[in-house]
């Protein structure tokens, strides 16, 4: 199985350019997560899906957009990309929303310059 | 606001040695408890979940107390293959999820 799958692993942005970090995964769980990670930071929450077409927004959501239009993927949309937005990205899912701990994706290194 | 706090270390310790790290908790609703283990530029892995009657793996040990909210992680004769940063995590049972301390960084010497 191949689990939580990301991609891309690395990119870089100019700043204003817009992408698309992809998720998949194939364990059929309802929960999905995307955090970004910053050096010396925790985890922060910014957008969560508890199930195909309900996404909710996290603690720092300002600057994304999600949408889930199926079981298996969850993408994570930068519009306007700006130098904060550059960060280690981490989706993750979960069978019970959290009650049984995540599977994590490998991440996804953004660079925005 | 949900927190989970982690002394970030570093914690230098020698091989062999036993190590042990708290992660105090904000919410006490808090349901779920886990400690993740992250090497440097990989993802988070979960090492443990945390019970309330405490549980072990291998040489690890994980301790709940609900009363000072809090969480520990024990690691018994430290390996070098253990250096790496711990993460613990706590759920309060709602659709967001875990909320994650950053982290404290272990670093077994030689």
């Amino acid at each position: 199985n191949a689990g939580v799958t990301q991609t891309p692993k690395f990119r870089i942005l100019k700043i204003g350019q817009s992408m698309t970090l992809q998720c998949t995964q194939d364990m059929n769980h309802n929960y999905m997560y995307w955090y970004r990670q910053d050096p010396g930071m925790g985890l922060k929450l910014i957008y969560y899906s508890v199930g195909a077409g309900i996404t909710d927004k996290g603690e720092v959501p300002n600057g994304y957009n999600v949408s889930r239009s199926t079981t298996e993927d969850f993408p994570l949309r930068l519009e306007l990309a700006a130098p904060s937005q550059t960060s280690v990205y981490f989706c993750a899912s979960s069978p019970t929303g959290g009650a049984g701990g995540y599977t994590f994706g490998s991440g996804t290194r953004l660079t925005v310059v | 606001r949900k927190e989970v706090e982690q002394d970030p270390g570093p914690f230098n310790v020698p091989e062999g040695a036993t190590v042990a790290f708290n992660c105090t908790y904000s919410n006490s609703a808090s349901q779920s408890f886990f400690w993740y283990r992250q090497d440097c530029r990989k993802e988070p892995k979960l090492l443990m979940s945390v019970y309330s009657s405490g549980n072990e793996d291998g040489r690890f040990t994980a301790q709940l107390n609900r009363a000072s909210q809090y969480i520990s992680l024990l690691i018994r004769d430290s390996k070098l293959s253990d250096s790496a940063t711990y993460l613990c995590a706590a759920s309060g049972g709602g659709a967001d999820g875990l909320t994650f301390g950053k982290g404290t960084h272990l670093i077994i010497q030689p």
